[in-house]
């Protein structure tokens, strides 16, 4: 498996914007988990869902943010409008539920509003 | 939720042990001790788990105290590529959350 994978690695967009992060958890993996990391708050849990339903979404910032997971391979964040303080580097990760073991992440997205 | 407390900082000798505390105290009898590392520019990289017995792997041993209100993560012999930030965390219902961390610096 090539691991969970997430799009863009990179995105530059400019403030009112809307943002679209996308991530493809390994196969089979039943638990997805969307993080924000920055130097001031560190990792931040956004959200996770099982089995593609939200579990708790009590980590997302606002309402400028929302989180699908449309199917079991599948699963967007979105920003709108994006704002400059909304710049972090954002991973998905993704494990098997019942296992309650480990969880594999993915490279990142950095996410630059100007 | 369940929080973890761990040193900012440790640092350690090249090919020496480095023993990595955490404190847990809230910890419920459901929740599981997970570590994981985050090296320079990198996503974070799962450890070693457990939930009451002590658990060793290729990577590193973890020592779970007999309350579960603490637990130490051993990595046996720091190279240079083992500096990373790691993270203590209690696997909550399924929840992962993760806390600030230690950095861990090894010197040749």
């Amino acid at each position: 498996d090539a691991g969970v994978i997430q799009s863009p690695r990179h995105e530059v967009t400019e403030m009112g914007q809307e943002v679209t992060l996308r991530c493809k958890p390994i196969s089979g993996h039943n638990s997805l988990f969307w993080y924000r990391q920055t130097m001031m708050r560190g990792l931040e849990l956004l959200i996770y869902f099982n089995n593609n339903v939200p579990i708790d979404d009590s980590g997302m910032p606002e309402d400028r943010f929302s989180a699908k997971m449309p199917n079991a391979s599948f699963s967007t964040l979105k920003i709108q409008p994006s704002e400059p303080r909304d710049s972090a580097v954002y991973f998905c990760a993704s494990r098997y539920r019942d296992r309650r073991g480990e969880a594999f992440f993915g490279q990142g997205t950095r996410l630059t509003v100007v | 939720d369940a929080k973890t407390t761990q040193p900012n900082s440790m640092e350690s000798n090249e090919e020496e042990p480095v023993h990595l505390p955490c404190n847990h105290s809230t910890i419920s009898g459901t929740d599981y001790i997970h570590w994981y590392r985050q090296l320079p520019s990198q996503g974070p990289e799962y450890v070693i788990h457990g939930l009451t017995s002590n658990v060793n792997n290729r990577m590193a041993s973890l020592a779970i105290a007999e309350d579960r209100k603490s637990s130490t993560l051993i990595l046996h012999r720091a190279t240079l590529r083992d500096a990373a930030v790691y993270y203590c965390i209690l696997d909550s219902w399924g929840k992962l959350q993760f806390g600030a961390g230690t950095q861990v610096v090894v010197t040749p």
